[in-house]
């Protein structure tokens, strides 16, 4: 069956501008995952949604920084004013119910800051 | 703190010889592990994971680990390297808060 997808793969924007990443999970898992993997700081988490609990948001960097997930399915992640070391590959996973269960990944969405 | 370490960045073997990437963690509840591979430009497959019991696990490709508690390690092995084996791996762990935590990656780079 289809995977996590991405959109788009890639993303050039100029600093200071808002930018939407987008990431489709396999179809009937609950769980949903943001990671940020960069040089410097290796793979990061961002945020967790779990159903329509409220989202584990501890991973966010700085308050530029939301994300969405709309009817339990597809996440937007939203960065605000974006800045140079904002950027780094987002990747979204996604998984059937807890973190034991496989985290399926998607291939990122590389994002380069000018 | 709880932590995932992986000491080697980078370990290249010739073709055809054994590999182990170590992984070491630091926590004082129980914990999840798995290790993940990436491929050049592509995203993160998992290679296999230890929930409980048995703590030899066998995943694709060959590969499996090993969970030591005394040691707190779960090192990665395979007994005969292929020159697709060449890609980054990243040891990972549950600490039971939902998220995964990950190691900084070994570079395994196969020698023909």
């Amino acid at each position: 069956g289809a995977g996590v997808s991405q959109s788009p793969s890639n993303k050039v924007t100029e600093k200071g501008k808002d930018v939407e990443l987008r990431c489709d999970p396999i179809s009937g898992h609950t769980a949903l995952y943001w990671y940020r993997q960069s040089l410097g700081q290796g793979l990061e988490f961002l945020i967790y949604f779990q159903g329509n609990s409220a989202p584990d948001k501890s991973g966010l960097p700085s308050d530029r920084f939301s994300a969405e997930r709309t009817g339990g399915s597809v996440s937007t992640l939203t960065i605000q004013r974006t800045q140079q070391e904002d950027s780094a590959v987002y990747l979204c996973a996604s998984s059937l119910r807890t973190a034991w269960d496989t985290q399926y990944f998607g291939p990122g969405t590389r994002l380069t800051v000018l | 703190a709880q932590s995932v370490t992986q000491l080697d960045s980078q370990v290249p073997v010739f073709e055809e010889a054994p590999v182990e990437l170590r992984c070491n963690y630091s926590s004082s509840v129980s914990v999840y592990l798995f290790w993940y591979v990436q491929y050049p430009n592509q995203g993160l497959q998992l290679l296999l994971k230890y929930l409980s019991g048995s703590t030899l696990v066998k995943g694709i490709n060959g590969f499996e680990a090993e969970f030591n508690k005394s040691q707190t390690s779960f090192h990665l092995r395979k007994p005969s390297v292929h020159i697709s084996d060449t890609a980054e791996y990243f040891c990972a762990a549950n600490f039971g808060n939902e998220k995964l935590t990950f190691g900084t990656g070994t570079r395994l780079t196969i020698i023909p």
